[in-house]
C-alpha cells in the first residue's frame, strides 16, 4: 500500500506545551520518513528525518519516534511556540533512484500565545 | 543557498486555455517534481523527471504534461485547463542517489481556473 496516513488533520496547543502528530504507513519497503513543515505563503522545508534502523532522533525541540514494528512514527514538538504554527506533512520514501516521496495529508498546527 | 524558482506566484486561466508554469532550479539536480496541493488532501505527485528529456508520470497524471530541454528548468503542461485544476501547484528538486536525499520545494504557484 503505497499510502501514510496521517493524524490529527488540524492541532490546536497552547504555548509552551507539546504538539503530537502521528503516522502510520503499511509498505515495509519505506526507507526513510522525512517530516516537512510548511509555512503560509512557503513551500515545504525539510525538517527532520529518521530511518527506520533508529527509534528516535532529535533536534533541538524536534523529536520523531519510530515504531517498526508497528509502522507508526510520529513528530513531537516540545515547548510549542506561536513561531512553530505550520502544517506539517509526513512522508515516506518508496525506494528509488529518484528518492521519490509519499505525503501525508498534513497536519496545521496552531500553537496560541 | 538552495533555490528551486517559480516564475508565476499567481495566475488565474479562462476554462480551456493552455497554461505553462515554469520551474527553474539552480542548484545542479537532476531529479525534478511536480506536485499539487489541495486542502485536505496533502501533495500529490503529478510527474517527476530525472533527467533531460526523461519523465515519469506520478500519481495524477491525467491532464497535465510536462517537458524538461534543459537541466535546470522543468514545465508543467495544461493542455487545456479546467475547474478542477485550480490548485496549487509545488515544484521541487533533488540529487539522486536513492532515499535519504533532501527534496527542495519551490514557494508554489496558485492557479484559479474561472
Amino acid at each position: 500500500q503505497q499510502q501514510v496516513k496521517q493524524s490529527p488533520q488540524s492541532l490546536i496547543v497552547q504555548k509552551g506545551g507539546i504538539s503530537i502528530i502521528n503516522c502510520a504507513y503499511e509498505n515495509t519497503a519505506f526507507d526513510y520518513f522525512p517530516w516537512y513543515q510548511q509555512f503560509p505563503g512557503k513551500g515545504p522545508a525539510l525538517l527532520i528525518a529518521i530511518r527506520p534502523d533508529v527509534s528516535e532522533k532529535k533536534e533541538g525541540r524536534f523529536t520523531i519516534s519510530f515504531n517498526k514494528s508497528a509502522k507508526q512514527f510520529s513528530l513531537h514538538i516540545m515547548d510549542s511556540q506561536p513561531g512553530d504554527s505550520a502544517t506539517y506533512f509526513c512522508a515516506a520514501n518508496y525506494g528509488g533512484s529518484q528518492g521519490n516521496l509519499i505525503f501525508g495529508k498534513g497536519t496545521k498546527l496552531s500553537v496560541k500565545p | 543557498d538552495v533555490k528551486v524558482t517559480q516564475s508565476s506566484r499567481y495566475l488565474v486561466k479562462r476554462t480551456g486555455e493552455k497554461v505553462f508554469l515554469e520551474c527553474v532550479q539552480d542548484m545542479d539536480h537532476e531529479n525534478m517534481f511536480w506536485y499539487r496541493q489541495d486542502p485536505g488532501l496533502g501533495l500529490r505527485l503529478i510527474y517527476f523527471s530525472y533527467d533531460v528529456k526523461m519523465k515519469e508520470k506520478g500519481d495524477i497524471p491525467e491532464g497535465y504534461s510536462v517537458s524538461r530541454e534543459k537541466k535546470e528548468r522543468f514545465s508543467l503542461i495544461l493542455e487545456s485547463a479546467s475547474t478542477n485544476q485550480t490548485s496549487m501547484y509545488l515544484c521541487a528538486s533533488s540529487i539522486p542517489g536513492g532515499s535519504g536525499n533532501t527534496i527542495y520545494f519551490g514557494e508554489g504557484s496558485w492557479l484559479t481556473v474561472v
